[in-house]
């Protein structure tokens, strides 16, 4: 069945470090693909999504960008801040049926 | 600009006992979920409503029960609570099929532990 894989945390940086959190995927037909976020006490929240081939997803200084032929939705950014502590969930679509599959999770600390 | 709304924020059952996470989301969703959040394994779905009167099952259901009378609530019933169902419990909707748009919108969550 549909899956997704991420890299196993915890990651710790210091500010201003470049973040990269892998994760791939296993799906049938063409799925979506999300990057959801959640911060310490709260529910999950979307932070940026692809839905097709090469497609690249941004928000807040996150990118991700859809890759078919490696099967892969990378979480990339450039300078991480304190505040961007939070646990980072790869997940995708299902095209079969009405539901999505999350991974994981990465907990990302990020230190002065 | 409510959202989606979890009750209790938190509770302890003892083994066997009975309650009901509430659910209400104000936002005029058709779509509705309960998801369980335990460490290292993600999110799991439990059950799903794509409007009212109408629930089914998702991959953990065992151990629970749904209503759907309103578009607004989808309340989630765990009868004879046992230890392996102390989690983070999370309801999420979304206006749309998600095949589509992708976006959930989550409560705050509800952790319960049964001892």
């Amino acid at each position: 069945g549909n899956s997704v894989t991420q890299m196993e945390g915890p990651v710790t940086l210091s500010e201003e470090a470049f973040l990269t959190i892998n994760c791939t995927y296993t799906a049938t037909g063409y799925p979506s693909l999300f990057w959801y976020v959640q911060y310490p006490g709260e529910g999950l929240q979307l932070l940026l999504k692809a839905t097709k081939a090469d497609d690249k997803g941004s928000n807040k200084g996150f990118e991700a960008t859809y890759r078919k032929e490696t099967t892969s939705f990378h979480l990339e950014k450039g300078s991480v801040q304190v505040s961007d502590s939070a646990v980072y969930f790869c997940a995708l679509t299902e095209t079969s049926y009405d539901k999505v599959i999350f991974g994981p999770g990465t907990s990302l600390s990020v230190i002065p | 600009n409510a959202g989606v709304t979890q009750t209790p924020k938190f509770r302890i059952l003892k083994i066997g006992q009975s309650m009901t996470l509430q659910c209400a989301q104000d936002m005029n969703h058709n779509y509705m979920y309960w998801y369980r959040q335990d460490p290292g394994m993600g999110l799991k779905l439990i059950y799903y409503s794509v409007g009212a009167g109408i629930t089914d099952k998702g991959e953990v259901p065992n151990g629970y029960n749904v209503s759907r009378s309103t578009t607004e609530d989808f309340p989630l019933r765990l009868e004879l609570a046992a230890p392996s169902q102390t989690s983070v419990y999370f309801c999420a909707s979304s206006y749309s099929r998600t095949v589509d748009t992708g976006e959930l919108f989550f409560g705050e969550g509800s952790r319960l532990t049964v001892l």
